[in-house]
């Protein structure tokens, strides 16, 4: 079965300093991996993927994320914090060749001035 | 307007009512999918249309809740005789058909059910 577990429900960091929201994944077959991100009272929004090709993937607001796949991982990262990257983060896992989507639970991420 | 909109964006409804969201995908967008996000949770899968392919009924929680797709754009989830656990926010979402690049789902505002 596909699924994603983002371990963790909250995250807090302090602005400028590096963050680390985790996710992992179970998937038969090639994983496409996403992350999106949902602001208070808006819809959620895309900030990258992972297809194929370099493990690191660049996306917007200077996030990016390792695809690691010894490890099933796709952990999104940041170098430095900002306040207004603070809302809930979701990790989503799609099975290659298939347009059924998983995402995990979402983590909320606080970045405190 | 260029994104995904769903209507109406909040609906109190009686417990046993039906009801009906509405949304309408991005223009030329194939793929449309409805999710359920509850408090705490995670988004959880519904439905997904692709084109006029027989839609991906594997995520429905019950014969309480059905899909449709008209003409390939605007589709109507429909929740007949709401029970109060159907209290969540539903989330629709739109992409290009999937093409090894094409995948990304934007995603609607949301209808936000309570059932009281």
């Amino acid at each position: 079965a596909q699924s994603v577990a983002q371990p963790e429900d909250q995250v807090n960091v302090a602005e400028g300093n590096p963050l680390t929201v985790k996710c992992t994944y179970s998937v038969s077959g090639n994983p496409y991996l996403f992350w999106y991100v949902q602001y208070p009272n808006r819809g959620l929004q895309f900030l990258l993927k992972y297809i194929t090709g370099d493990n690191l993937v660049k996306g917007s607001y200077g996030f990016e994320a390792e695809f690691n796949k010894s490890q099933t991982s796709f952990h999104l990262k940041k170098p430095s914090a900002l306040v207004s990257d603070s809302a809930l983060y979701f990790c989503a896992v799609m099975r290659y060749n298939f347009n059924k989507f998983y995402f995990g639970s979402g983590t909320k991420l606080n970045v405190k001035p | 307007g260029a994104g995904v909109s769903q209507s109406p964006s909040n609906k109190v409804t009686e417990k046993g009512k039906d009801v009906e969201l509405r949304c309408d995908p991005i223009s030329g967008h194939t793929a449309l999918y409805w999710y359920r996000q509850s408090l705490g949770q995670g988004l959880e899968f519904l439905i997904y249309f692709q084109g006029n392919s027989a839609p991906d009924k594997s995520g429905l929680p019950s014969d309480r809740f059905s899909a449709e797709r008209t003409g390939g754009s605007v589709s109507t989830l429909t929740i007949q005789r709401t029970q109060q656990e159907d209290s969540a926010v539903y989330l629709c979402a739109s992409s290009l058909p999937f093409e090894g690049g094409s995948e990304t789902q934007y995603f609607g505002p949301g209808t936000r059910l309570l059932v009281l």
